[in-house]
């Protein structure tokens, strides 16, 4: 079945340095991936999105990498700033022409230290 | 330009009633999806509406359910509310359907049964 997975539940980076989280995917035939994170009280905001013919993808001050060998998904943040605090979802999709359902991993919390 | 409205915010319920909830998706915006959040199962879909017309569905009970108007407004019912019921409910809509599109999400509704 579908599943994806978080390999850290919380991390705490330093305000300043690049923050890096991870996501495990296990249906090889998912076709797209995003990034969301949710803030306390706020619903999920869309930061990055990759499809599975794409190994890398920038945004500003965020890249996603993803590696299909070992379906692994991250999500890197540069010069991460305490407004960057927040729980970090990855999610993916499988591209049926008409579905747009995500299933959702468990999330990660970002604490961003001053 | 309006986000994804949902109401009511917050709602308290007793065990067997039902529940109804509302979501106007941004305007322009023809897909609505439902998502199910709670602290041990995380985000989990549970249906999405495209033109009036239910795409897709989750792995819930018959006592959830949904529907959207013409004017791309979205409701979700609850019959029958049990304990763990108690969740946030994400709504979130994007320009079309299938993978690819942005979805955006609201607040949510944080329902409690009691």
């Amino acid at each position: 079945g579908e599943s994806v997975g978080l390999h850290l539940p919380t991390l705490s980076v330093q305000e300043g340095d690049n923050s890096i989280i991870n996501c495990a995917y296990s249906n090889s035939a998912s076709d797209y991936f995003i990034w969301y994170k949710q803030e306390s009280g706020k619903g999920p905001q869309f930061i990055i999105d990759i499809r599975s013919n794409m190994d890398k993808r920038q945004g500003q001050r965020v890249t996603v990498l993803l590696n299909k060998t070992v379906k692994h998904l991250s999500l890197q943040i540069a010069a991460t700033q305490p407004g960057d605090s927040a729980v970090y979802f990855c999610a993916e999709a499988r591209d049926t022409g008409t579905a747009s359902k995500l299933t959702f991993g468990t999330g990660t919390r970002l604490q961003v230290t001053l | 330009k309006a986000g994804v409205t949902q109401t009511p915010r917050y709602l308290i319920k007793t065990r067997g009633q039902q529940v109804t909830l509302s979501c106007s998706p941004i305007s322009g915006h023809r897909s609505v999806s439902w998502y199910q959040q709670t602290p041990g199962q995380g985000l989990q879909f549970l249906f999405e509406y495209f033109s009036e017309t239910q795409r897709n569905k989750g792995n819930f009970p018959g006592r959830f359910s949904g529907r959207q108007f013409s004017n791309s407004r979205s409701e979700m019912n609850v019959s029958t509310l049990e304990l763990g019921d108690s969740a946030l409910y994400l709504c979130a809509s994007s320009i079309g359907q299938g993978v690819g599109t942005e979805a955006f999400f609201g607040q949510g509704t944080r329902l409690t049964v009691v």
